[in-house]
Order: structure tokens, then sequence, then C-alpha cells
């Protein structure tokens, strides 16, 4: 059971333009969210976090938008450049379990000279 | 200066071995964290140790054990390794359990089993 969920295995988008990333959630528990950034051959890094008293969170030039009643949120890169290119992942947690995070499953980000 | 790493990088080997991967972080965080990323790609998180104390042990076979001699490490030890076992490794780290949920991740280990 797939708590979290990335249903874009990959993205394509021109150097410049916008990148929305999306991640949906079952669990309504979850009351903290977290973007990663990973290239190969190396581990996540941490980009952007949400706690759900939000429902938006901007750091340069990624925006991260929940929307608690439908479980999704998105993460917004703009513009985007070609040093973007990586995998993101989304994960979340209920700020009771201590560091439990769910990933989801990832989206290929390429992002087009 | 690399903040969590882990030793080795890639690592082959048979059914039925044990083998260990290690892990070691120079944040000065409390908390440790093994994830297994199967071949599916998710990161799924396997154990956590908070000031070497065990704070979160998922449904893991008890062939993986993991040991936390001092809070700056915190080494896997698998036994009797299985074909299922093949998959990316990550070690991570935070300041704590509960006062940051941003986790620093180390470089993986990927395991193949033959």
């Amino acid at each position: 059971d797939q708590q979290v969920k990335q249903n874009s295995p990959s993205l394509s988008v021109q150097e410049g333009r916008i990148s929305i990333l999306n991640c949906d959630y079952t669990n309504s528990m979850f009351d903290y969210f977290l973007w990663y950034k990973k290239y190969p051959a190396e581990g996540p890094t941490f980009l952007i976090s949400i706690s759900s008293i939000k429902d938006k969170n901007e750091d340069g030039r990624f925006t991260v938008f929940l929307n608690k009643s439908a479980k999704h949120l998105s993460l917004h890169i703009v513009p985007s450049q070609p040093g973007d290119s990586a995998v993101y992942f989304c994960a979340a947690t209920k700020q009771t379990s201590g560091s439990r995070l769910t990933f989801g499953e990832g989206t290929q980000l390429t992002v087009n000279p | 200066d690399t903040a969590v790493s882990q030793t080795p990088k890639y690592l082959v080997t048979q059914m039925g071995n044990d083998k260990s991967i290690k892990c070691e972080q120079n944040l000065g965080h409390d908390t440790m964290y093994w994830y297994k990323q199967d071949s599916k790609k998710f990161l799924k998180i396997m154990f956590s140790y908070n000031n070497k104390e065990l704070i979160i042990n998922e449904t893991v076979p008890n062939r993986f054990s993991p040991k936390s001699p001092d809070k700056a490490h915190l080494n896997l030890h698998i036994n009797s390794l299985e074909l299922g076992d093949s998959a990316v490794y990550f070690c991570a780290s935070s300041q704590a359990p509960t006062s940051s949920y941003e986790q620093y991740f180390g470089p993986g280990t990927r395991l193949t089993v033959t």
C-alpha cells in the first residue's frame, strides 16, 4: 500500500520554462511534506518542505504548494535550468511519528537547453 | 569533508554470504537511518537510531542487523544474503528525531547478490 505516489515517472521541459512535479498521498495523518532531489550515483538532497498549516512555501526558484483537501502537493521550478535535471522525490511524515519519512517513487525531470 | 559517507560504494557478493556496510556522519547529528531503494525505486526506511538507541525497526528480516557503536556511526550487517537483497542502501542522518524532518543522505551502496 503506497501512501505517497508520484504518478509521472518522467517530465521533460525546456530551459527557462516552468517545471511542475506532482505528488499525491493517501494518509490523512501526514502533516509535513518534503521534496528531495537526487542526481545519479548520489544520495537524495533536501530541497524544500512544507507544513500542513501552510498551503505554500517558496525558496528562490522553488515553490511547493499543498492542497490538503485533495491530498496533493506540487513542486514548481521557475525558471527551469539544465542543472535541475535529476530525480525528484516527494516525502511525507506525521510529526508525532518522529522521523519516519514515507517516499514516493520519484519523477525524473529533464530540462533541455 | 563529506557529511554522510558510506563504504563500500559497490558490493558484489554471492548468495549465502555475510556482508557489512558502514556509515559515518560528521554533522554532529543525533539520529541515523538506513533506507533501501529497491528495483521499483521506492526509498523505504529500514532502521533508525537515536544516540545509539534503536527507535525505528520496520518489518525487515532479522538477517539484517544494524549496529551503532556511537552516534556518528551506523553500520548494517546482513547475514545469509539472498537475491532479493540486491538494492541500493542509503544511510542518512538528522539533527534529532522530532526537531527536524530534513535528513541528509549518503551516496548509497549498490549491493548486488548473485
